[in-house]
């Protein structure tokens, strides 16, 4: 059974304060996706990693995949109030197994 | 605005109601997904259908029916639930990739479920 660890699963910082989310597995995935999901609402995708070692970069979020397609690691740059929401990875194909996320409050 | 909806947002229902969840996409996908969410568990997969065909039932209760008449249409029917079925249900689409596998997955609002 594949799974994902998240950590940490709560961070409450800040604005102006830089972070860095992790997810972890020892299975291989083909893809990670990172979701963000505020409450009440469905995660909305944010990026989907495929190449070992690939990063991509969203405005102040950056997003690595790890070389062996294991983990990924989001960092977020000077986090902003609208940056509070939960943070979910997510990996594999025609069934998506989720980590438990990490919940981020940036305050003002 | 993700193309994916979902009614009711909210719903509270005692244990021996029948009450529906109903999810529809206008995305052009032909795959849908039943999700549940609860607090401090990760998402959990309950039913695939891919092409209106049902490809997974993640050992979920009976009292949970899946039913997907159309591609665009996807329901949940629930019945003699139990208060620890109390979650927030999510739908989600996608399309199925050329290898079969699924291609990215895009979610609704959520059904905020209370059992009573």
């Amino acid at each position: 059974t594949q799974l994902l660890e998240q950590s940490p699963q709560f961070l409450s910082i800040q604005e102006g304060e830089n972070l860095t989310v992790y997810c972890n597995s020892s299975s291989v995935f083909s893809s990670l996706q990172w979701y963000r999901q505020e409450p009440g609402e469905g995660p909305v995708l944010l990026v989907t990693v495929v190449t070992g070692g690939e990063v991509k970069k969203l405005k102040r979020l950056t997003f690595q995949f790890g070389d062996a397609r294991k983990d990924s690691s989001l960092h977020i740059t000077a986090a902003q109030p609208g940056d509070t929401g939960l943070y979910l990875c997510a990996g594999g194909s025609e069934k998506l197994v989720f980590g438990k996320g990490m919940k981020l409050t940036v305050n003002p | 605005e993700t193309g994916v909806t979902q009614t009711p947002r909210h719903l509270v229902m005692g244990m021996t109601n029948k009450k529906s969840l109903k999810c529809e996409q206008h995305l052009g996908h032909n795959a849908m997904y039943w999700y549940k969410q609860s607090a401090k568990k990760p998402l959990e997969l309950m039913f695939v259908y891919n092409f209106k065909e049902q490809t997974e039932n993640n050992s979920v209760p009976s009292r949970f029916s899946p039913e997907c008449p159309n591609s665009s249409h996807l329901f949940l029917h629930l019945h003699t639930l139990q208060p620890e079925d109390s979650a927030l249900y999510l739908c989600a689409s996608s399309r199925l990739g050329t290898s079969g596998g699924s291609e990215t997955q895009y979610f609704g609002p959520g059904t905020r479920l209370l059992v009573l």
